[in-house]
C-alpha cells in the first residue's frame, strides 16, 4: 500500500512567485492534514480537510495561503504570494479515523519550500 | 493554550548507550501523548503513544509513561542501536475547546545520533 505522497521534494522560489504544494494521502483517508515546520522550531498545525471540506483551518497563517481538496481526494496548498518567512518544510498526514484514544497521523516525507 | 516542550539536542550517544529524551507539556483538559519518529528520508511515523494518566507506550525498545503529577512523557530506551538515529518528537493531542482531533501539538524535535 502507498503511503502519503507530496510533491514536489524540494522548491525553491523568488519572493512575491507562486508556489503549489501537492499532497495524495493514503487511498481511502478521508482525514487529510497540513503541518508546517518553519526553521527547525515545531512543527505547527496548519488545517483539517474531512473529505473535500475544511474542519478546522485556525493554524492558516494569512490569506496568501489557500488549500483545497478536490473530490477529497489528493490535496493541494497554495502559497501566493510567497514571503521569506514562508520558508520551511510543509507536512501533509492523513488519518482513516481520528478517535480520542485510536488517533494514529500517516505522514508524508514533506515538501521543503525555499523563497529567496 | 497547548504546548509541548523538549529537552534541547543534539544528542550524540555510543551504541548500547541509555537514552531519555525529557518532554514535559501543557493542555487544557486531558490530552493523549505521542512520540513520533522522523528517519532520514522519511516521514514522521507514531512511534508510541498513552491516552491517560499511568498508562505506558511502549514500541521497538522505547517507552514512555504518561505522569500527570509532572506533566512529562519522557521517551527512554536501555540500549540504543545506530539505526535509532532520527529526529523524535513529542507531540500531544487535547479535544478540549472543540479543537478538531487529528490537531497535534508538536515539541520542537530531537535530533539523536548514535555512533557505533
Amino acid at each position: 500500500e502507498a503511503g502519503v505522497t507530496q510533491f514536489p521534494s524540494h522548491s525553491v522560489i523568488e519572493k512575491g512567485q507562486t508556489v503549489t504544494l501537492r499532497c495524495d494521502p493514503i487511498s481511502g483517508h478521508d482525514n487529510l492534514y497540513w503541518y508546517r515546520r518553519v526553521m527547525g522550531k515545531e512543527i505547527k498545525f496548519l488545517l483539517h480537510f474531512v473529505k473535500e471540506s475544511k474542519q478546522d483551518e485556525s493554524g492558516m497563517p494569512n490569506n496568501r495561503f489557500l488549500a483545497e481538496r478536490t473530490g477529497g481526494t489528493y490535496s493541494t496548498l497554495k502559497v501566493q504570494p510567497a514571503e521569506l518567512e514562508d520558508s520551511g518544510v510543509y507536512f501533509c498526514a492523513s488519518s482513516q479515523e481520528w478517535g480520542w484514544n485510536t488517533g494514529e497521523l500517516f505522514f508524508g516525507e514533506g515538501s521543503r519550500l525555499t523563497v529567496l | 493554550g497547548n504546548s509541548v516542550t523538549q529537552m534541547e539536542g543534539p544528542v550524540t550517544l555510543s551504541e548500547e548507550a541509555f537514552l531519555t529524551i525529557n518532554c514535559t507539556y501543557t493542555a487544557t483538559g486531558y490530552p493523549s501523548l505521542f512520540w513520533y519518529v522522523q528517519y532520514p528520508g522519511e516521514g514522521l511515523q507514531l512511534l508510541l503513544k498513552a491516552t491517560k494518566a499511568d498508562d505506558k507506550g511502549s514500541n521497538k525498545g522505547f517507552e514512555a509513561t504518561y505522569r500527570k503529577e509532572t506533566t512529562s512523557f519522557h521517551l527512554e530506551k536501555g540500549s540504543v542501536q545506530v539505526s535509532d538515529s532520527a529526529v523524535y518528537f513529542c507531540a500531544l493531542s487535547s479535544r478540549a475547546g472543540g479543537t478538531s482531533y487529528g490537531k497535534l501539538t508538536f515539541g520542537q524535535g530531537t535530533i539523536l545520533t548514535v555512533h557505533p
